[in-house]
């Protein structure tokens, strides 16, 4: 069956990066796009990025410049890395399938909860 | 980027009302309007896509309709697990974004 697991730090120090690793299984990257949505504690959505079936990208504006997704089709994992942290970037982090051509997320990972700390 | 606002904000509705839930966006965005519902502690959950396409094995009582910049999610007999938060989005147009959602609560 379908399923995304999100795996990472659970505490990044402030001016760190991050690195989260989104392994899925029961479909492959090429067929499905990937997207990276977070959720900053009691607070609403926010979709951060996307990879495409053919591997190219593409980011929230906001986040562009310090945010980079990439993948490992072998290893059925996408990747998410995202610079200069802050504590407003304390988050639950999700990891989803996208259908081409829709853009809607029918399958979410758990979560990965990141606290930016010192 | 185009704002997605949600109201109201907080809906105390009881099991067996019909409810039905407002988003609008700052510009239109044609159909590309998905719901999704969220329950404290779980991953959304996606319910309706392209305004009125039900996913599948969604409850029948979960509609939605509207286009251009007007949305609504209707839920025709609200059960005791559909108290959640809910949240619209939209793909029309770079960057993808979210509304700040409704949270539906048992009066």
């Amino acid at each position: 069956q379908v399923q995304l697991k999100e795996s990472g730090p659970g505490l990044v120090q402030p001016s760190q990066t991050l690195s989260l690793t989104c392994t899925v299984s029961g479909f492959s990257l090429t067929s499905y796009h990937v997207s990276w949505v977070r959720q900053p504690p009691g607070k609403g959505l926010e979709w951060m990025g996307v990879i495409w079936t053919g591997g190219s990208t593409a980011y929230n504006s906001l986040l562009k410049s310090r945010l980079s997704i990439s993948r490992d089709i072998s290893k059925s994992q996408v990747f998410l890395k995202m610079n200069s942290l802050q504590t407003e970037d304390t988050a639950t982090y999700y990891c989803a399938r996208d259908q081409p051509g829709a853009h809607y997320f029918d399958y979410w990972g758990q979560g990965v909860m990141v606290t930016v700390s010192s | 980027d185009i704002q997605m606002t949600q109201s109201p904000s907080v809906l105390s509705a009881s099991v067996g009302d019909r409810v039905t839930l407002n988003c609008k966006a700052s510009q239109n965005i044609n159909k590309y309007l998905n719901w999704y519902q969220q329950k404290l502690g779980e991953a959304p959950k996606l319910l309706i896509y392209n305004t009125n396409n039900l996913q599948t094995g969604i409850p029948s009582r979960f509609s939605g309709s509207g286009s251009g910049t007007d949305f609504t999610l209707t839920i025709s007999s609200l059960q005791p697990e559909d108290f959640a938060t809910y949240f619209c989005f939209q793909h029309n147009s770079w960057p993808l974004t979210f509304g700040s959602g409704t949270k539906l609560e048992i009066k």
